[in-house]
């Protein structure tokens, strides 16, 4: 089994539509979890962290769920902009990132 | 904003020949790593570098890899004899010991 799967997509959504990523991992030992956003042949970007608390930021939302280990990523009221591969990142002990495949978004006029 | 810069951003190099990308992380961060990522996909753990060693090293990072800190700045990854497979998007990166990390813009090796 794969350390961290995600949607395959690629997800092709209007403007202003709501789009949400999945994503699970297998060691039930990692520890942090972030959302990375992934421009093509550009490096990986800090999106958000994910707390199992669940956080916000502006229209994204991201959410962990430990005892399904699973983490979403809602973005809601779509940009062009928007228009990335979404990676799930998990870590164990703080060291090694582990990356998912990703999750290629286009938004569409 | 303090950023992780790597050069060259592209390295065509011959089959056999030795690289060394280069990185220069952000300057107060502890822990350093190199990921790689061959076109089309996932990013992939090379390996993480703490304290003037080698942290954590994945199945990929095999002897023609090394890494290095020659000086306070400078983080390098030295491929000695190249193959065809090890074209890729070499990313390097940097963490204060804070869960996340920073990545550089990348270095596109090409090997003919």
């Amino acid at each position: 089994r794969k350390e961290v799967e995600q949607d395959p997509g690629p997800f092709n959504v209007p403007e202003g539509a709501t789009v949400a990523f999945n994503c699970t991992y297998s060691n039930s030992a990692s520890q942090s979890f972030f959302w990375y956003r992934q421009d093509c042949r550009k490096e990986p970007k800090l999106l958000m962290s994910v707390y199992s608390s669940g956080n916000e930021d502006g229209r994204f939302t991201a959410q962990l769920n430990r005892a399904s280990q699973y983490i979403s990523l809602l973005i809601r009221d779509s940009k062009l902009s928007d228009s990335a591969t979404y990676l799930c990142v998990v870590t164990l002990y703080g060291q090694n990132f582990v990356f998912g495949p990703g999750t290629r978004l286009s938004v569409l006029p | 904003e303090p950023e992780v810069t790597q050069t060259p951003s592209h390295q065509v190099t011959q089959m056999g020949q030795e690289v060394i990308l280069r990185c220069v992380p952000i300057s107060n961060h502890l822990y350093f790593y190199w990921y790689r990522q061959i076109l089309g996909q996932k990013v992939e753990f090379l390996v993480s570098f703490y304290n003037n060693e080698i942290s954590e090293k994945s199945e990929i990072f095999d002897d023609q890899f090394s890494v290095e800190r020659p000086d306070g700045s400078n983080f390098t990854l030295k491929i000695r004899s190249t193959k065809l497979e090890d074209s890729a998007m070499y990313f390097c990166a940097s963490s204060a010991g804070t869960p996340f990390a920073f990545f550089g813009q990348g270095t596109r090796l090409t090997v003919v």
